[in-house]
């Protein structure tokens, strides 16, 4: 299988706990997304990377939260003393570089939060 | 007013009907438009991609697009009880770094 993983799948954590979660896109995709998506609504774009360089943060992402693709390959997402609030499903997604280059995603990763 | 936006549901239709989902996008230099499905508590699936005015049709699917409108929309003809799902609306402006933005997604169900 070639598309996108994500682990872990799920992570229970207590509040104040630091998480990291991890992105593995297709291989031949030189971008790579993360989002965060809420129970009933959209995902809502967080930061994305081309190659090993991150190009654009959302104001979402506090500084509590830190993204890195360090070899243009996999990415990492670190959450830091976490809060109630950050429980989601943290989803990654890759795509080529390009106008129209369509975005496909992982399964995602389901944080909770206690 | 939202960037993106669809009637949030859920859209009941019954088994073998056409369903219609809609979107508005508020900024005019949309390029790429996107409809993906959702399962409960699966990630998005990319269904279907439409970049120019007019219809597009890949099997039971035909996404149409209207950049004067700034109107999308997805039909699904001889609709499935397999096609019960949450459909999300995505815009993406490359020139703004090709992040999608998503509409919170219309719940669909098809009664058997």
């Amino acid at each position: 299988d070639t598309g996108v993983s994500q682990d872990p799948r799920h992570k229970i954590t207590k509040r104040g706990q630091n998480v990291t979660f991890r992105c593995d896109p297709i291989s031949e995709h030189n971008r790579l997304y993360w989002y965060r998506q809420t129970l009933g609504q959209g995902p809502e774009f967080l930061t994305y990377f081309q190659n090993e360089a991150q190009l654009e943060k959302s104001r979402l992402l506090s500084d509590r939260f830190s993204a890195e693709r360090p070899k243009g390959s996999f990415s990492t997402l670190e959450i830091q003393r976490t809060e109630q609030g950050d429980s989601a499903m943290y989803l990654c997604a890759s795509s080529l570089l390009g106008r129209h280059y369509e975005q496909y995603f992982g399964p995602g990763t389901r944080l909770t939060v206690t | 007013q939202k960037e993106v936006e669809q009637n949030s549901g859920p859209l009941s239709v019954p088994e073998g009907a056409i369903a219609s989902l809609n979107c508005t996008y508020s900024d005019r230099v949309s390029q790429s438009f996107f409809w993906y499905r959702q399962y409960s508590g699966k990630s998005p699936e990319l269904i279907m991609s439409i970049y120019s005015n007019g219809d597009k049709e890949d099997g039971r699917f035909t996404a149409q697009l209207n950049k004067a409108s700034q109107y999308v929309s997805l039909l699904i003809r001889d609709s499935q009880p397999s096609d019960s799902a949450t459909y999300l609306c995505a815009v993406n402006n490359y020139n703004q770094g090709g992040k999608l933005i998503f509409g919170q997604g219309t719940e669909l169900s098809v009664k058997p």
